[in-house]
């Protein structure tokens, strides 16, 4: 069964610090791995893609790595600011990239 | 704004009415998929197009649920006898099949059952 796992489920910063979430997936065939960030009551926004060759990716404050042997990713936010407030979602493909399977997200609280 | 809009942005009904939502993508993509996410939880496929012809639903879509794309332009999303069980966000998502298959969500309607 196709699956995505993510880690934590929710998190509280501090303004300003850096953070890390992570992501394991069981989904086959695998076609590319992308990051959504979705504010509360909004649909998903899109931040990075990577498919099987790339190992990471970065999109101004955000970076996401890709270990395609681990089946492994993870998005690291520097400088974390309260716009950051949000849940992160990671997202796999299959089927061609026609279908995706999402993981449950990651709920982020930025505080001053 | 991901250029993709969805109608209505909230709805309220009570146990055994039927809803409809409407979802207008992005005006090129010619593929759009249909979600629902409940709270605390992500998206889970329901089904998705490609042009006007339903390519793949999931088996959360009961026969309650059937979903249109008449002319490969806008969709919509049809509950009949809905249940307090269906309350959730209904998300529409577009993706042009040769631009990377990036999907752009809409904003969502959130349905809730009383």
């Amino acid at each position: 069964k196709n699956q995505v796992e993510q880690s934590p489920q929710s998190l509280i910063i501090l303004e300003g610090k850096n953070c890390t979430l992570q992501c394991n997936y069981t989904v086959s065939p695998f076609s590319n791995l992308r990051w959504y960030k979705q504010d509360t009551g909004r649909g998903p926004v899109s931040l990075t893609i990577m498919t099987f060759s790339e190992n990471t990716k970065s999109n101004g404050r955000y970076t996401a790595t890709l270990d395609a042997d681990t089946k492994q990713s993870s998005l690291h936010i520097t400088a974390s600011q309260l716009s950051d407030s949000a849940s992160y979602i990671c997202v796999v493909s299959f089927n061609a990239g026609n279908m995706l399977t999402f993981g449950g997200g990651t709920r982020l609280m930025v505080k001053p | 704004d991901t250029g993709v809009s969805q109608d209505p942005r909230h709805k309220i009904t009570k146990r055994g009415q039927n809803v409809t939502f409407r979802c207008d993508p992005i005006s090129e993509h010619n593929r759009l998929y249909w979600y629902r996410q409940t709270l605390g939880q992500g998206p889970e496929f329901l089904t998705y197009f490609q042009n006007e012809a339903q390519l793949e639903k999931s088996r959360l879509l009961s026969d309650r649920f059937s979903a249109e794309r008449p002319k490969g332009s806008f969709s919509t999303l049809e509950i009949q006898r809905t249940e307090q069980g269906d309350s959730a966000m209904y998300l529409c998502a577009s993706s042009f099949i040769a631009g990377g298959q990036t999907q752009y969500f809409g904003p969502g309607t959130r349905l809730l059952v009383l």
